[in-house]
């Protein structure tokens, strides 16, 4: 199935670290989504971008909508233990109303 | 408001049988989507159901079928089970883009 470049593919960072991922597509898209996951639980939305260079903030958490529409990046501010997790963006276009994943990226936070 | 709710938590069944999994979406959304997603892999789109209509489906082969009911909640069934489908089920509801899911069901075959 179709899935979003997305990197890196894990990240090991100590507590008190800023961590920045990135997604990238072919296609263009509406909507673009940043999402965590927890083991054997369901996604958990982080941020819903709408606008090409669209830059919005939740908490420590920042992404950003690419200009060109194909990519957005995530930043984590100061990073505590309980950010460990997956996350995945996601894109959304509304022609086809499918929402496509990235491959995700496994956050380890150390005390 | 209730969130997106599945059930089963966890089904388990054998080689060849038929799984049905259920899904209710946020109150007032008329779409639901399902995802599957294999073992420490990422989500792979697999129905969309709106007003009771099947929009659009995924790489996924004829057996994986489902419908919407009046109530707008959904159903995801599963015939001819094989050993690939353990996986972890998703299913959402979308309001304005934003796709928010449920806690999902877990199916092992075995």
């Amino acid at each position: 199935g179709q899935q979003l470049n997305q990197s890196p593919q894990s990240m090991f960072i100590q507590e008190g670290e800023d961590v920045s991922m990135n997604c990238t597509s072919s296609s263009i898209f509406n909507t673009w989504l940043w999402y965590k996951q927890d083991p054997g639980e369901g996604p958990v939305l982080l941020i819903a971008l709408y606008k090409a260079g669209e830059l919005t903030s939740n908490g420590r958490l920042t992404a950003q909508f690419g200009i060109t529409r194909k990519d957005s990046f995530l930043n984590i501010s100061a990073s505590i233990p309980s950010d460990v997790g997956i996350y995945f963006c996601a894109g959304h276009n509304y022609n086809t109303d499918k929402l496509i994943f990235g491959t995700g990226t496994r956050l380890q936070v150390f005390p | 408001e209730a969130g997106v709710t599945q059930s089963p938590t966890h089904l388990i069944k054998t080689r060849g049988q038929q799984a049905t999994l259920r899904c209710s979406p946020i109150s007032g959304h008329t779409s639901v989507y399902w995802y599957q997603q294999a073992l420490g892999l990422g989500l792979q789109f697999l129905l969309w159901y709106d007003e009771g209509e099947e929009r659009n489906r995924g790489n996924f082969p004829p057996r994986f079928s489902g419908r919407q009911f009046p109530n707008y909640s959904s159903e995801l069934n599963v015939n001819a089970l094989e050993l690939e489908d353990s996986a972890l089920y998703l299913c959402a509801s979308s309001w304005g883009g934003a796709f928010l899911f449920g806690p999902g069901t877990r199916l092992t075959v075995t």
